[in-house]
């Protein structure tokens, strides 16, 4: 049982580059989310999903686009890459809440973004 | 606007005595309150939970307290130990979302 894993664990990015990062869990998990966090401060979200074909927007979703076509994978999309996105880059999942359990997020290892 | 507020940037504690983390937050609809502890280079994990309704949670020689009226939580930690040295956050939840705090670094001294 791995986890959340996330890839890559570091990127660098030009200005106005794309990337995904890719995001996947195997606890059959249907709550994912993603985080950004910057120095010296909490964890933001960027965008969250409850089930496969369902996404919708956190706190800071701006630059960014998600997709989920199955309950393991929720990638994150950066289109046209800004020094102000770099970041490290947390993916988390959630049991179903309800389900008896904590409702605890379970985090993957983080991707290290610089955009020069 | 920061809605979940961890102010101590840091705290050392010698081993052995209580270590105390504190938390705010503003949104008196949050339902549900968690702490989470970060390594360097490695994702947060879940520490201890408590739910609204609830005034107290204890995991072994973790604690955390709700206060409602004041709107903050506390987590305490006896004794401490070097190996809880590391970054905690509080966070609080609000329908499918949660909120972070900026984390409190604590330093747990041999």
């Amino acid at each position: 049982n791995a986890g959340v894993t996330q890839t890559p664990k570091f990127r660098i990015l030009k200005i106005g580059q794309s990337m995904t990062l890719q995001c996947a869990q195997d606890m059959n998990h249907n709550y994912m989310y993603w985080y950004r966090q910057d120095p010296g401060m909490g964890l933001k979200l960027i965008y969250y999903s409850v089930g496969a074909g369902i996404t919708d927007k956190g706190e800071v979703p701006n630059g960014y686009n998600v997709s989920r076509s199955t309950t393991e994978d929720f990638p994150l999309r950066l289109e046209l890459a800004a020094p102000s996105q770099t970041s490290v880059y947390f993916c988390a999942s959630t049991p179903l809440a309800g389900q008896g359990v904590s409702d605890t997020q379970y985090f993957g290892p983080g991707t290290r973004l610089t955009v020069l | 606007d920061q809605q979940v507020k961890q102010n101590s940037p840091s705290l050392s504690v010698q081993e052995g005595r209580i270590s105390i983390l504190n938390c705010d937050y503003t949104n008196s609809m949050f339902d549900y309150f968690l702490w989470y502890k970060k390594y360097p280079a490695e994702g947060p994990t879940f520490l201890i939970s408590i739910s609204s309704i609830k005034d107290k949670n204890e995991d072994g020689r973790f604690t955390v307290f709700l206060n409602k009226s004041a709107k903050h939580l506390s987590l305490h930690i006896v004794p401490s130990q070097p190996g809880d040295s590391a970054v905690y956050f509080c966070a609080a939840r609000f329908g499918n979302q949660f909120y972070f705090g900026t984390g409190t670094s604590l330093t747990v001294i041999p």
